[in-house]
């Protein structure tokens, strides 16, 4: 059981080009999120998603989005790298049904914008 | 407005010492549930416990504690006998029921160091 899977593990990219960043998760979770971490600082949200079709905003949306087209896919696309997009990001995924439930999380994608 | 505050940026044990790691929320909300998450300097994350707002029990898993006082806000996290490999950086954060999506607001995490 591989869980939440996010690749790439490390990325490099330069100021104005684009990406995606791949989450997959084999737990039949309907909700996801993805979160991004920034030095020294606690996670903050970026957008999340309770089912396929369904996205919504989180914290800090600017310069992403993302779709859901299946229950286990919640890729994170970044249009214009910008320097403040330097980050580490999580992807996340729980059951929904009940709240409260305990968030799962992939191993991170650390990412630079030079 | 922050809602999780981790007031303590890093904590320096020596291996055996106990620490307690403090944690204060702020809701409005009078169902709602905390977390506390640790991560490795490997960079995982990984979930330690759920509490409800409603179960005040303190609880006890290995060297692991937690006392939960609604009356001060506070979840606070203890290690009993830290080894080296309990360092690493706590998060304690917060779910509010109002927002029905579960979503997660993180304290900024304090930073754990163990030495032999």
């Amino acid at each position: 059981n591989a869980g939440v899977t996010q690749t790439p593990k490390f990325r490099i990219l330069k100021i104005g080009q684009s990406m995606t960043l791949q989450c997959t998760q084999d737990m039949n979770h309907n909700y996801m999120y993805w979160y991004r971490q920034d030095p020294g600082m606690g996670l903050k949200l970026i957008y999340y998603s309770v089912g396929a079709g369904i996205t919504d905003k989180g914290e800090v949306p600017n310069g992403y989005n993302v779709s859901r087209s299946t229950t286990e896919d919640f890729p994170l696309r970044l249009e214009l790298a910008a320097p403040s997009q330097t980050s580490v990001y999580f992807c996340a995924s729980s059951y929904g049904r009940g709240k409260g439930q305990p968030q799962h999380f992939g191993d991170g994608t650390r990412l630079s914008i030079l | 407005a922050q809602k999780v505050t981790q007031a303590q940026t890093e904590i320096s044990v020596v291996e055996k010492e106990d620490v307690t790691l403090d944690c204060v929320y702020e809701t409005r909300d009078t169902t709602y549930y905390l977390f506390w998450y640790k991560q490795p300097p490997s960079g995982e994350l990984v979930f330690l416990i759920r509490r409800n707002s409603f179960d005040e029990q303190n609880e006890i898993s290995g060297r692991y504690s937690w006392n939960f006082q609604k009356s001060t806000s506070s979840f606070n996290f203890t290690i009993t006998a830290s080894q080296v490999v309990d360092s690493a950086v706590y998060f304690c954060a917060l779910s509010e029921a109002l927002d029905s999506w579960g979503k997660l607001q993180f304290g900024a995490g304090t930073q754990v160091v163990v030495t032999p």
